[in-house]
């Protein structure tokens, strides 16, 4: 079984600042994929990512993919309260199957206005 | 625009009442999901399905069965509900699955 660790579980940061979030593996991914959940809703799509050492922005959010498909982090610059919510990747697995993607636990955002 | 729509958006039931949660999606998806999420313990998926009548199990099958009779519902069903079910259930449809996952609302069950 594939494992995806998001680090930090937590993190409550104040309106303007900078932050990184954490998602890693010991196993190798053919793509990942990045959903936010807000409150009371479905996870929806930031991004996927695809090529090792890719890295892709979506506004002030910024993805990259580690070079050996193994991690991945997301970046966001000048935080916020709207990017508040649980930030879940999910790693694809090109054997495919239901458990062709795996989810990692989240990261509970929280921008402090 | 896409959608994936769940029947309820929060339920009560009673312990060993039958459960009936539908989903509903307008892609034409061939793959379709149910999970449920609790704190700390992320997304589990409980079953998929590939195709219509057809199901497999996920992570965390036990006391739940599904039913996909249209290519557009995928039911899940609690066939005697236990506290231990209440939780957020979530629906979710996929083109293919190594693409991205559609996801419903929810439907926050409490079994009381």
């Amino acid at each position: 079984t594939q494992l995806l660790e998001q680090s930090p579980q937590f993190l409550s940061i104040q309106e303007g600042e900078n932050l990184t979030v954490y998602c890693n593996s010991s196993s190798v991914f053919s793509s990942l994929q990045w959903y936010r959940q807000e409150p009371g809703e479905g996870p929806v799509l930031l991004v996927t990512v695809v090529t090792g050492g890719e890295v892709k922005k979506l506004k002030r959010l910024t993805f990259q993919f580690g070079d050996a498909r193994k991690d991945s982090s997301l970046h966001i610059t000048a935080a916020q309260p709207g990017d508040t919510g649980l930030y879940l990747c999910a790693g694809v697995d090109s054997g495919g199957g239901a458990d062709g993607l795996t989810f990692g636990k989240g990261t509970h955002l929280i921008i402090q206005p | 625009d896409v959608k994936v729509t769940q029947s309820s958006r929060y339920l009560v039931k009673r312990t060993g009442e039958k459960v009936f949660l539908e989903c509903v999606q307008d892609m034409d998806h061939e793959n379709m999901f149910w999970y449920r999420q609790d704190p700390g313990l992320g997304l589990r998926l409980i079953y998929f399905s590939y195709d219509v009548k057809m199901k497999e199990k996920g992570d965390i099958p036990e006391g739940y069965s599904v039913s996909r009779e249209k290519k557009e519902r995928f039911s899940l069903i609690l066939e005697s509900a236990s506290t231990n079910q209440t939780s957020m259930y979530l629906c979710a449809s996929s083109f293919s699955t190594l693409y991205e996952q559609y996801f419903g609302p929810g439907t926050r069950l409490t079994v009381t």
